[in-house]
């Protein structure tokens, strides 16, 4: 059955280093989500894309995260460098558009030491 | 900064009984709203989705939507053990997701 699906599912890292969190939305989806979730903050809109265009990244920080759509396949949340506090697990989502239903990845858990 | 609320919780309930989970938002213009359930360690999963006032039921679960007083919430009805878990609420036109309810139904 279609499924969203995220890699790696598990990511450890020191602190300054680069991470790559990659997402396949389901096939036909044209909006994906990327969420952060925590104990503290519970689900975090970070950006998303319609029909591969970024519509919003409010919630990302600018200085060393960025997310991109290279391909109706393929989403990508970046960071670099990683510190302590984005230790989290990151969840993407695709959905038919913008106001219907959203399914989510299992997410990656990221941690970084 | 648009809003959406929930019940605080932790709720809990015996087995058997309905769960009543509350959810507000701010943004008058939504449109679409959503239920996910949330097992500890998994992803979110949809329960239910309604776009019209009123009531919407699928088998143990039913959703009420009230537009003017920007109100929705989830009952269900005769908890058992496995609905066990966080429940978030989710809006549209604002991608946003409530805190959630973490809700414990007890044998």
């Amino acid at each position: 059955d279609a499924r969203v699906t995220q890699t790696p599912r598990d990511k450890v890292t020191e602190m300054g280093q680069e991470v790559t969190m990659r997402c396949q939305p389901i096939l036909g989806h044209n909006t994906v989500f990327w969420y952060r979730q925590t104990m503290m903050q519970g689900l975090e809109l970070l950006a998303y894309f319609r029909n591969r265009a970024p519509l919003d990244d409010s919630g990302m920080p600018k200085d060393r995260f960025s997310a991109e759509m290279p391909d109706a396949t393929l989403a990508t949340l970046k960071i670099q460098p990683s510190e302590p506090r984005d230790s989290a697990v990151y969840f993407c989502a695709s959905g038919l558009d913008l106001a219907y239903e959203q399914y989510f990845g299992p997410g990656t858990r990221l941690t970084v030491t | 900064q648009k809003e959406v609320e929930q019940n605080s919780g932790p709720l809990s309930v015996p087995e058997g009984a309905i769960a009543s989970l509350n959810c507000t938002y701010s943004d008058r213009g939504s449109q679409s709203f959503f239920w996910y359930r949330q097992y500890s360690g998994k992803s979110p999963e949809l329960i239910m989705s309604i776009y019209s006032n009123g009531d919407k039921e699928d088998g143990r679960f039913t959703a009420q939507l009230n537009k003017a007083s920007q109100y929705v919430s989830l009952l269900i009805r005769d908890s058992q053990p496995s609905d066990s878990a966080t429940y978030l609420c989710a809006v549209k036109g604002d991608m946003r997701f409530g805190a959630g309810t973490r809700l414990t139904v007890k044998p």
